[in-house]
């Protein structure tokens, strides 16, 4: 019974391509986030959905963009990929803000 | 926010006790985390600690947190080759709802 799930596990796409990663919590958490992790294996916060409000990292390009069709659901949809988008993407959730975050097992994206 | 600093790398062999430490910044932030991270895999939640205690133990988890200092340490006893991973600690900032991370302790047991 998987808490917090991503798709794909693994992605591998050309530059300048448009492609979403999609995240799925079945613990009926109300906050979602996103993070990256890069190569050299820092983790930074992306965003974070609660209720339906969006707070976004300011670092983050706006080609990304969270996308939340319910609240057990937060897709990360990335435009015009670049060679510095491969990473690791993991989504998590907690029960409200501020509270225990539970991690997916990640989506290693490579971009060629 | 400011970065949270911790050792890259650290050795021990199987059966002694690891310690690894974390320098926070946020002296208002009302939890802390340790996270592990196995090769290639997502990262689980080991344990955390609320910001009035000092101490937390949990099997072969101690954590410690000195908040005068802004510093939590993590202590495995009779660590395993299974224990190898990378770990992370994080804090809550206040204001913020999301997790600001060390930069991971890649911890290495050999047998």
């Amino acid at each position: 019974d998987t808490a917090v799930s991503q798709t794909p596990k693994y992605l591998v796409t050309q530059m300048g391509n448009d492609k979403s990663i999609k995240c799925e919590q079945n613990l009926g958490h109300d906050t979602m986030y996103w993070y990256k992790q890069d190569s050299k294996k820092f983790l930074k916060i992306m965003f974070s959905y609660n209720n339906k409000e969006l707070i976004i990292n300011e670092t983050v390009p706006n080609r990304f963009s969270p996308k939340s069709p319910d609240k057990a659901h937060l897709n990360l949809h990335i435009n015009s990929l670049e060679l510095g988008d491969s990473a690791v993407y993991f989504c998590a959730s907690s029960p409200g803000p501020q509270e225990t975050q539970y991690f997916g097992p990640g989506t290693r994206l490579l971009v060629l | 926010g400011e970065d949270v600093e911790q050792s890259l790398f650290l050795s021990v062999r199987e059966g002694d006790s690891s310690v690894i430490n974390c320098t926070y910044t946020d002296s208002s932030s009302t939890y802390l985390y340790w996270y592990k991270q196995e090769p290639g895999a997502g990262l689980q939640l080991l344990t955390y600690i609320f910001s009035n205690m000092d101490m937390k133990q949990d099997q072969r988890l101690t954590v410690l947190l000195n908040k005068k200092d802004k510093h939590l340490s993590l202590r495995i006893a009779d660590t395993q080759t299974g224990d190898s991973a990378i770990y992370f600690c994080a804090e809550d900032q206040t204001g913020a709802n999301n997790l600001f991370f060390g930069t991971g302790t890649r911890l290495t047991v050999i047998p």
